[in-house]
């Protein structure tokens, strides 16, 4: 079965840092991986993707994301910060091969970032 | 286009009354699913179809959920009876099949917050 770890609960950067949000991932074959964004009393919006290729994948408002087969890491990255980025992160994992089109999400990760 | 569009966006109930969710996909998305969002379990995949048909349930809680996708343009997700433990954000997302560039990433409506007091 599929599973997607977020192992913080809550970042907090200041403006102008860089940023690390990780997330961690257990499937049985290749795995698709994707980052989406929720903020208050919204839906979540889909950030980017990494399906097969470059490990570092790149995506909307500047984030970016390294995918890590050893590890079975794909931890999102910004290399400034911007308060607008402060969100709620979410991992997710679909195991195209064993999982049809299921995609299992993390518990999310709350990312501040203080100006 | 309008993106998913789900109603109503808040909805109060007593405990034992039905509720009812409704989802309108994006125009020509293959796959919807019903995710629920509460503080304490996350993000939970409660069921997904494709081209209207249930292909897997196995997250809806109990026997009184109940979903449907009549078409390819709309579909319900029913509560009967509402307890208050059944109290948290329900999303509806949609999605392309895979193939060519369409990686299947899900597009999600804004959620349903349901209160049953």
């Amino acid at each position: 079965a599929q599973s997607v770890a977020q192992p913080e609960d809550q970042v907090n950067v200041a403006e102008g840092n860089p940023l690390t949000v990780k997330c961690t991932y257990s499937v049985s074959g290749n795995p698709y991986l994707f980052w989406y964004v929720q903020y208050p009393n919204r839906g979540l919006q889909f950030l980017l993707k990494y399906i097969t290729g470059d490990n570092l994948v790149k995506g909307s408002y500047g984030f970016e994301a390294e995918f890590n087969k050893s590890q079975t890491s794909f931890h999102l990255k910004k290399p400034s910060a911007l308060v607008s980025d402060s969100a709620l992160y979410f991992c997710a994992v679909r195991d195209p091969h064993g999982g049809g089109f299921k995609t299992i999400f993390g518990a999310g990760t709350r990312l501040f970032v203080k100006a | 286009d309008a993106g998913v569009i789900q109603s109503p966006r808040h909805e109060v109930t007593e405990m034992g009354q039905e509720v009812t969710l409704r989802c309108k996909p994006i125009s020509g998305h293959d796959y919807l699913f019903w995710y629920r969002q509460t503080m304490m379990r996350g993000l939970e995949l409660l069921i997904y179809f494709n081209n209207n048909v249930p292909i897997d349930d196995s997250g809806m809680p109990e026997d009184r959920f109940s979903a449907k996708m009549p078409n390819a343009s709309f579909s319900t997700l029913k509560i009967q009876p509402s307890e208050p433990r059944d109290s948290a954000v329900y999303f509806c997302a949609s999605s392309l099949a895979l193939g060519g560039a369409n990686t299947g990433e899900l597009f999600f409506g804004e959620g349903s917050r349901l209160t049953v007091l």
